[in-house]
């Protein structure tokens, strides 16, 4: 089945620890984001990249880092410097260019800072 | 930058009844698309519906409808016959049909649609 997969579905972090959260996807699509979502909020964008070894920071990038290194994988790090980093996140993918650009997202990740 | 506004924090509706939620954007651009998606309790975003900017004609889905004013930057979603299966929460998002900014989705910040039967 095409898809795309976060692992793990629950986070826990120590402060002053970093962690990585994973996204994969195996429907051949070039463009990758990563979104945060907190309570009562919409999404906001923290990094997007749309071809492999490319990326660019959306709106809410600091303390947070991405890898692009294969078109299937785009990991992201909550790095110590996120202050705030408790929250929902979601990873999305889309074809590039031409025709309707809709994103499909995976599952998520539920990341708690202890 | 663009902003997308729903003002409607929560509503409800009884089975098999018709709701409608709002959605509101500003840009400078002409030329974008529009999304509603829909985030259920499992917190999965899935896409409801979507309409191009230069689409005169709005979209259907089934039992999903959208009403888009372009020249009012409006663009809201009906649901008819609703099910309780629609409980969930509704994002309209934005994004510009091209320039650097293209991909980028601006969400709002969600009404949670509640469906008694």
């Amino acid at each position: 089945d095409g898809g795309i997969t976060q692992s793990p579905k629950y986070l826990f972090r120590k402060e002053g620890q970093n962690v990585t959260l994973s996204c994969e996807q195996n429907l051949n699509h070039d463009a990758m984001y990563w979104y945060r979502q907190d309570p009562g909020q919409g999404l906001r964008l923290i990094y997007y990249s749309q071809i492999v070894n490319d990326f660019q920071k959306g709106d809410i990038a600091e303390g947070y880092s991405v890898s692009r290194e294969k078109k299937e994988s785009f990991p992201l790090t909550v790095t110590s410097a996120q202050k705030n980093p408790t929250a929902f996140y979601l990873c999305a993918s889309s074809m590039r260019g031409g025709g309707w650009p809709v994103q499909f997202f995976g599952p998520g990740t539920r990341l708690t800072v202890l | 930058a663009q902003t997308v506004t729903q003002s409607q924090p929560e509503m409800s509706v009884q089975e098999a009844e018709t709701v409608t939620l709002s959605c509101t954007y500003d840009t400078s651009e002409n030329n974008y698309y529009l999304f509603w998606y829909k985030q259920p309790p499992s917190r999965q975003m899935i896409l409801v519906i979507r309409q191009e900017a230069y689409k005169q004609q709005n979209a259907t889905e089934n039992r999903f409808s959208v009403n888009f004013q372009k020249a009012a930057k409006s663009f809201s979603l009906k649901i008819s016959d609703s099910q309780l299966g629609d409980t969930a929460m509704y994002f309209c998002a934005f994004m510009n049909a091209g320039g650097t900014s293209y991909g980028k989705l601006t969400f709002g910040q969600g009404t949670i649609l509640t469906v008694h039967p």
